[in-house]
């Protein structure tokens, strides 16, 4: 009931292309979902991140699109550029306090000129 | 700068031995967690602690341990008990209250 479920493993878009990476989720008690982006041989940094009470956030060419009824959400990367080419992890927490983050398997994206 | 550090970012040791990873952050965050990373596997938890002196086991604690004797330390020693210690691992921290979770830079052990 904790897993996060993350695909593609891997993807490759073409520069100028959408991207979509796709999250889901069982627990209900979840109500914090970020994305966090890392780069090769970095530390994650976050992206990106929502909550239920929205069903889309967008911060520039990242948009957030979530289904709180089916218990997906997934990023858009619109405009895709070679300097996205990273590996995209989706997680979920609780909210206040301390709330163990639970991270999907990693999405490694490259995106091709 | 405020940030995150881990220290050293490669390490090699041989099979068989201790290996102490450092980090220090001077973000005045409480909390402070160990990850480690695989590939295909995303981060696991191994250890976290919320206030000094007190820490708890995440999902993957078996031969890890930890200290966290001052806010800005939460130093993972990778003991001859872990079965297979090559991984990536990582660092971070949150403030009080946040869920928004920051890394340091990694480092990456391998045992030879």
């Amino acid at each position: 009931q904790q897993q996060v479920k993350q695909s593609p493993q891997s993807l490759i878009v073409q520069k100028g292309g959408i991207s979509i990476i796709n999250c889901a989720y069982e627990n209900t008690a979840f109500d914090y979902f970020p994305w966090y982006q890392q780069f090769p041989g970095k530390g994650p940094a976050l992206l990106i991140a929502i909550r239920p009470d929205v069903s889309e956030k967008k911060e520039g060419r990242f948009t957030i699109s979530f289904n709180k009824s089916a218990k997906q959400f997934s990023l858009h990367i619109m405009d895709s550029q070679p300097g996205d080419s990273a590996t995209y992890f989706c997680a979920a927490s609780g909210e206040g306090g301390y709330q163990k983050v639970t991270f999907g398997t990693g999405t490694k994206l490259q995106v091709i000129p | 700068d405020g940030g995150i550090t881990q220290s050293p970012k490669y390490l090699f040791r041989k099979e068989g031995q201790n290996v102490t990873l450092s980090c220090e952050q001077n973000l005045n965050h409480d909390a402070m967690y160990w990850y480690r990373q695989d590939p295909g596997q995303g981060l696991r938890l191994i250890y976290y602690s919320q206030i000094v002196n007190d820490f708890q086991k995440g999902d993957i604690a078996e031969g890890y341990s930890v200290s966290r004797e001052k806010k800005e330390s939460f130093p993972l020693t990778v003991t001859s008990a872990q079965k297979n210690p090559t991984a990536f691992y990582l660092c971070a921290s949150s403030p009080r209250g946040f869920n928004e979770q920051f890394f340091g830079p990694g480092t990456r052990l391998t045992v030879l």
